[in-house]
């Protein structure tokens, strides 16, 4: 298996452009989740999504962030406008549904916010 | 509520000897829990798991953690460390019966040769 696939691994970008990045999670997992890492803030879970659906996007900082999963092996998670503050790595994992189930982690997106 | 907790934020061995990575966790439920190992620069690669089937559990690169419900802790160990195990150690728990996961803070392991 591929595992998680994440592009791209590294986006430099300026303030205020947009900024969209790629999961292709595992075949057969339903359960997609968008993190963000920070040597502040540690992983902090951006969305949860089962089924293709949204089902937690509490941690979303704020409406410049979105995230859709159009199909089960597909979702972008897009920042309009960036800001510095943006800057961090940020991370998809997958798993199947079960509550007790590992998520396998992508390699993650490198944002860089001048 | 369940809560995970990393007792050092940074460890140092020698290459060869023993290490021990300290994780407590609370939790209401038979919890289950995880290691994770992150490169420099890379995702977090699942080490391994506990799900209530055996206290002892053994993972990859000559990792094992037991599970000990009386001190709730899930302590990682390795025999010898290599120089290839200098990373970050996360613990994690997942909120029983939900999608969450709460991770720990993290211990940065350095091998030193």
């Amino acid at each position: 298996d591929a595992g998680v696939i994440q592009s791209p691994r590294h986006e430099v970008t300026e303030m205020g452009q947009e900024v969209t990045l790629r999961c292709k999670p595992i075949s057969g997992h339903n359960s997609l989740f968008w993190y963000r890492q920070t040597m502040m803030r540690g992983l902090e879970l951006l969305i949860y999504f089962n089924n293709n659906v949204p089902i937690d996007d509490s941690g979303m900082p704020e409406d410049r962030f979105s995230a859709k999963m159009p199909n089960a092996s597909f979702s972008t998670l897009k920042i309009q406008p960036s800001e510095p503050r943006d800057s961090a790595v940020y991370f998809c994992a997958s798993r199947t549904s079960g509550s007790t189930d590992t998520q396998y982690f992508g390699p993650g997106t490198r944002l860089t916010v001048l | 509520a369940q809560s995970v907790t990393q007792l050092d934020s940074h460890v140092s061995v020698s290459e060869g000897t023993p290490v021990l990575l300290r994780c407590n966790y609370s939790s209401s439920y038979s919890p289950s829990l995880f290691w994770y190992v992150q490169h420099p620069n890379k995702g977090l690669q699942l080490l391994l798991k506990y799900t209530s089937a055996a206290t002892l559990v053994k993972g990859i690169n000559g990792f094992e953690a037991e599970f000990k419900k009386s001190e709730t802790s899930f302590h990682l160990t390795k025999p010898s460390a290599h120089m290839s195990d200098a990373a970050e150690y996360f613990c994690v728990v997942s909120v029983s019966g939900t999608y969450k996961y709460i991770f720990g803070t993290g211990t940065r392991l350095k091998v030193l040769a």
